[in-house]
């Protein structure tokens, strides 16, 4: 069963704007992760928050973890064309080493 | 160029006829895994490796097999194709530190059964 859901499913931005994704999950994790997958490639690891982290900063990305609302979020600040991708969260479960469980993603449109 | 090669990128097949996907790393990782990812399904796991010699399901293992006989590789085996397995495949690896083990992805394979 999926762990992670993302939210929203799609979503259409102008370049320089931010971008907020959600993802809410079920059980307890150890860390939680966010890739990007651009059109029909390989994912990208992009993030990683451990769950006794609350904020976590790399570049133009920001990440926030909620253990007690079980929610994740990503934020893009300043977003580019190149943005354009789908964003999936992923969860390590407290048991179980690396069974990472993916979200179904969201897709991200930044247009010119 | 640390990477996750899988071969082929595309494949169309007919049902019944066996294929191997194949997956090979150069990192040097302990663990391996394939995930499939349908449209409105995400990412779902199909088996995965610990090290060598130690494979294990994962969410949706049926109709598929896969052998660790090597570190640095990871096939995956459709002993008798159908439809229901047309789908894109990625294989991943990752080392052993459990709190910073990102996946590493190969550029995936499309699977066409007909």
């Amino acid at each position: 069963s999926q762990q992670g859901e993302e939210d929203p499913q799609a979503l259409s931005i102008q370049e320089g704007e931010n971008a907020t994704m959600n993802c809410s999950y079920k059980t307890s994790i150890n860390n939680l992760q966010w890739y990007r997958q651009n059109s029909g490639r390989g994912l990208v690891h992009l993030i990683l928050i451990r769950s006794n982290e609350r904020e976590k900063h790399s570049g133009r990305l920001r990440v926030t973890l909620d253990t007690s609302k079980k929610s994740s979020s990503l934020l893009i600040t300043a977003s580019r064309a190149a943005d354009t991708a789908s964003y999936f969260c992923a969860t390590v479960r407290n048991t179980g080493f690396q069974k990472l469980v993916f979200g179904t993603g969201t897709r991200l449109l930044v247009s010119p | 160029e640390a990477q996750v090669t899988q071969n082929p990128r595309y494949l169309i097949t007919v049902t019944g006829k066996k294929l191997t996907v194949t997956c090979s790393q150069n990192m040097n990782h302990e663990y391996m895994s394939w995930y499939r990812q349908d449209p409105g399904l995400g990412l779902r796991q199909i088996y995965y490796s610990m090290n060598v010699e130690v494979t294990d399901k994962g969410d949706v293992p049926e109709g598929y097999k896969v052998s660790r006989k090597e570190k640095r590789n990871f096939p995956l085996i459709l002993e008798s194709p159908s439809p229901n397995q047309t789908s894109l495949y990625f294989c991943a690896s990752s080392g052993w530190d459990r709190d910073n083990s990102p996946l590493h992805f190969g550029n995936g394979t499309r699977l066409t059964v007909t």
